[in-house]
């Protein structure tokens, strides 16, 4: 059971570049969530997901899009990165809320660290 | 103003030292209430949920007052361990459902020395 497992760990992009982060969960979750961390501001949702094939946008989701097409995994694609895009990304997991557990524990991933040149 | 807000600290404190960490939040709908511990360039993970009656873990204690938005964690009995970043967490209701979304706070750096 490894929980949830983010590739890559690390990435430096060119601005202009794309690439896609690839976020999986083996518990079975409903719920997952892509956020972003930056000193001073705290952990912001860009994009989340209640359940397969469907994503729903966050607090700050602008140059981001994400995909749902299988429960377990959960993608976040930059199509053209920028400097501000320079972040530690986070994806989470959690329960659906009525399942007999706190829809709102939420399981986190190692993180990938994404810096943008 | 931020929707959750903490004192960023740092607080150094001495092993055995009590410490005790506050945080706002500015949306009275609020329902469900965390405190989540963080290390340094690592992932978030629950440290305990906060109820409205307050709760106890071990030598964690957290408390909720619904009338002032604030919520507060001590830690009695500071542990070399206990040093890392904790992050205050609310979640917002919005429009009548809420798929545990939750709001963090910026977090309180606490370190604990020998």
């Amino acid at each position: 059971n490894a929980g949830v497992t983010q590739t890559p760990k690390f990435r430096v992009l060119k601005t202009g570049q794309s690439m896609t982060l690839l976020c999986a969960q083996d518990m079975n979750h409903e719920y997952m969530y892509w956020y972003r961390q930056d000193p001073g501001m705290g952990l912001r949702l860009i994009h989340y997901s209640v359940g397969e094939g469907t994503t729903a946008k966050g607090e700050v989701p602008d140059g981001y899009n994400v995909s749902r097409l299988k429960k377990q995994n959960f993608l976040l694609g930059l199509e053209s990165a920028a400097p501000s895009q320079t972040s530690v990304y986070f994806c989470a997991s959690s329960y659906k809320a009525g399942q007999g557990a706190n829809a709102y524990e939420q399981y986190f991933g190692p993180g990938t660290r994404l810096t943008v040149t | 103003r931020k929707e959750v807000e903490q004192d960023p600290g740092p607080f150094n404190v001495p092993e055995g030292a009590t410490v005790a960490f506050n945080c706002t939040y500015s949306n009275s709908a609020s329902q469900s209430f965390f405190w989540y511990r963080q290390d340094c360039r690592k992932e978030p993970k629950l440290l305990m949920s906060v109820y409205s009656s307050g709760n106890e873990d071990g030598r964690f204690t957290a408390q909720l007052n619904r009338a002032s938005q604030y919520i507060s964690l001590l830690i009695r009995d500071s542990k070399l361990s206990d040093s890392a970043t904790y992050l205050c967490v609310v979640n917002q209701r919005v429009g009548g459902t809420s798929y545990g979304k939750l709001t963090f706070g910026q977090g309180t750096i606490l370190t604990v020395h020998p």
